[in-house]
């Protein structure tokens, strides 16, 4: 069974348009989170969420918004797409809402493509 | 705060050399230290792990050492083979509740027979 989960794998879109991606966990943790990965593998992170709950919002432009519907799910809507938005995103998640001392596990990750 | 500086890549090594991928750290509090590897087109996996002072975290011949008095956490393996060929990242998991999470650039590596 996949712990972490993301879909689509791929995404590849046009310039303007609109997109979603998904991130289910069935680990019972409480905290997700979103990164981008670039094309030099730097990771940054984006957002996390605890119990639903926005605790790290990084500077991110607006045109991305999370939304946790519930503990084991956190997607990521990106609106008018940007050249500069392709790159690997990583769903992640972790047993506590301490944000620090346990482990993270990992989705295999989205690769968005803008044409 | 807290932040994590590594060395920089990319790293090439023969099968069966020593490898050494350098870690510092800074830190508010007594964060966790983690290394992870990200094998090609897959997501990063826990390595090992190190929660205070003095630890050594290993897993699959890999070693690190948490050292507070060179606030490093630099990781080890004595014979590499191809199929470490990968990007590690080292994590500073911060201190303090809802804490900064970072992570280091990441090192590529990749193993030649």
């Amino acid at each position: 069974d996949t712990a972490v989960s993301q879909t689509p794998k791929y995404l590849v879109t046009q310039m303007g348009n609109d997109k979603s991606i998904k991130c289910e966990q069935n680990l019972g943790h409480d905290t997700m989170y979103w990164y981008k990965q670039d094309s030099k593998k730097f990771l940054k992170i984006m957002f996390s969420y605890n119990n639903k709950e926005l605790i790290i919002n990084e500077t991110v432009p607006n045109r991305f918004s999370p939304k946790s519907p519930d503990k084991a799910h956190l997607n990521l809507h990106i609106n008018s797409l940007e050249l500069g938005d392709s790159a690997v995103y990583f769903c992640a998640s972790s047993p506590t809402g301490q944000g620090g001392n346990q482990p993270q596990h990992f989705g295999d990750g989205t690769r968005l493509s803008i044409l | 705060g807290n932040s994590v500086t590594q060395m920089e890549g990319p790293v090439t090594l023969s099968e069966e050399a020593f490898l050494t991928i350098n870690c510092t750290y800074t830190a508010t509090g007594y964060p966790s230290l983690f290394w992870y590897v990200q094998y090609p087109g897959e997501g990063l996996q826990l390595l090992l792990k190190a929660t205070k002072a003095d630890d050594k975290g290993s897993n699959k011949g890999f070693e690190a050492t948490y050292r507070k008095e060179t606030t490093s956490f630099h990781l080890e393996k004595g014979s590499v083979q191809v199929s470490d060929s990968a990007v590690y990242f080292c994590h500073n998991a911060g201190g303090t509740s809802y804490g900064k999470l970072t992570f280091g650039q990441g090192t590529i590596l990749t193993v030649h027979p």
